[in-house]
């Protein structure tokens, strides 16, 4: 069975520091992993896409990991601010019929 | 900005009523999905299209019933809503960008059935 796990589930940090989030997946076979910020009443809003190919992608203060081979994603924020508090929820696409696995996501609350 | 809308963005209702929510996407996206998500849950996919005349069930069981008769729109219609219903639903639409799918998320209705 297709399996997203997420760690930590939430996470509370003081605003100006660095925090890292985990995804390992079972999904197979592998497509492509995403990372989306989900703020509280809303959809989701895509971060970043990984392929199989890449092992890191940044998008401005959010660095994204992908080890293939250990089934690993990180999302990591730099000098964070209060509207980074969110879910961030990691996303995981099989090749066959593109259907997506979603991990429960983690909480991250950013306080001044 | 993905231009991908739903109405309402939040409904309260009572039990035995029949509900329709709304999902419209300017984008000429064929794909659309539906998905459910509980407060701090993950999403489950309940419904799917992959074009006009085209629905599917998806992983998680619904009661909800779907129809696409224009690619723009993809209503889900509850007949008789339940308390067990209470939950937000995410309607989302995709195409392929870059080689690769891409999901384009609504703002959500929010849902609860007294």
């Amino acid at each position: 069975k297709n399996q997203v796990e997420q760690s930590p589930q939430s996470l509370i940090i003081l605003e100006g520091k660095n925090c890292t989030l985990q995804c390992n997946y079972t999904v197979s076979p592998f497509s492509n992993l995403r990372w989306y910020k989900q703020d509280t009443g809303r959809g989701p809003v895509s971060l970043t896409i990984m392929t199989f190919s890449e092992n890191t992608k940044s998008n401005g203060r959010y660095t994204a990991t992908l080890d293939a081979d250990t089934k690993q994603s990180s999302l990591h924020i730099t000098a964070s601010q209060l509207s980074d508090s969110a879910s961030y929820i990691c996303v995981v696409s099989a090749r066959a019929g593109n259907m997506l696995t979603f991990g429960g996501g983690t909480r991250l609350m950013v306080k001044p | 900005e993905a231009d991908i809308y739903q109405t309402p963005r939040y409904l309260v209702i009572g039990t035995g009523k029949k509900i329709t929510l709304e999902c419209s996407q300017t984008m000429g996206h064929d794909k659309m999905y539906w998905y459910q998500q509980d407060p701090g849950m993950e999403l489950h996919l309940i419904h799917y299209s992959y074009g006009v005349n085209s629905t599917e069930k998806g992983d998680l069981s619904s009661e909800s019933t779907v129809s696409r008769i224009r690619t723009e729109h993809f209503p889900l219609t509850l007949e008789s809503a339940r308390p067990s219903h209470t939950s937000q639903y995410l309607c989302a639409s995709s195409a392929r960008l870059n080689g690769e799918e891409t999901q384009y998320f609504g703002p959500g209705t929010r849902l609860l059935v007294l």
